[in-house]
């Protein structure tokens, strides 16, 4: 059973290029979550998705910034003209239910120059 | 709003000692959940060890348990027989255990280097 896969691992975008970060949740997952850790510090939480629904986009900064879970295929987070600030990790998370452990993936790491 | 606090930014300890690592939180939730996760140098984010709040017997996991304290809002883990490969950043989480929002809150992280 694989676990979340993350794509790509790293990622450099010049500013005001478009990054499209993807996540594949574990088989069976149709709870996604995506999460974003600035360096030398936690990992903040941004959205909560559950097949083709946003149910929390509290996280998510109000402009620039999406994202998607379709009926097929990865969920993606979607950033338009990156700004070097948008430079950190992105991690995605899934699980079975709304509830419990969250089974994270290997990140991706964006790099804005 | 639920707030996390790890208090130690950095902790070492020697191979086969004991290590403890401070956790508090703040909420006026009484059904959630606790976590300790791990992050190697890999980034890779590795549960260690949960705790639903409802229950009072601590969580054990191998070398690791914790020592929940409800009523205090406390949560630290004690990581025994220490070993190089449990070098890590370390982070406390919470999550609410109703209302439909799966969403960590993390705290900002211990960093633990184990020495030989």
């Amino acid at each position: 059973n694989a676990g979340v896969m993350q794509n790509p691992r790293h990622l450099v975008r010049r500013r005001g290029q478009e990054a499209r970060l993807r996540c594949s949740p574990m088989k069976g997952h149709s709870h996604v979550y995506w999460y974003r850790q600035l360096p030398e510090e936690g990992l903040k939480f941004m959205v909560y998705l559950q097949k083709e629904n946003i149910i929390d986009e509290s996280g998510m900064p109000k402009e620039r910034f999406s994202a998607e879970f379709p009926k097929e295929g990865p969920s993606i987070l979607r950033i338009q003209q990156v700004v070097r600030g948008d430079s950190a990790a992105y991690f995605c998370a899934s699980s079975p239910t709304g509830v419990g452990e969250q089974f994270f993936g290997p990140g991706t790491r964006l790099t804005v120059l | 709003a639920q707030t996390v606090t790890q208090s130690q930014p950095e902790m070492s300890v020697q191979e086969a000692e004991t290590v403890t690592l401070s956790c508090t939180y703040d909420t006026s939730e009484n059904n959630y959940y606790l976590f300790w996760y791990k992050q190697p140098p890999s980034r890779q984010m590795i549960l260690v060890i949960r705790q639903e709040a409802y229950k009072q017997q601590n969580a054990t996991e191998n070398r690791f348990s914790v020592n929940f304290q409800k009523a205090a809002k406390s949560f630290s883990l004690k990581i025994s027989d220490s070993q190089l490969g449990d070098t890590a950043m370390y982070f406390c989480a919470f999550m609410k255990g109703s209302g439909n929002t799966g969403k960590l809150i993390f705290g900002q992280g211990t960093t633990l280097q184990v020495k030989p």
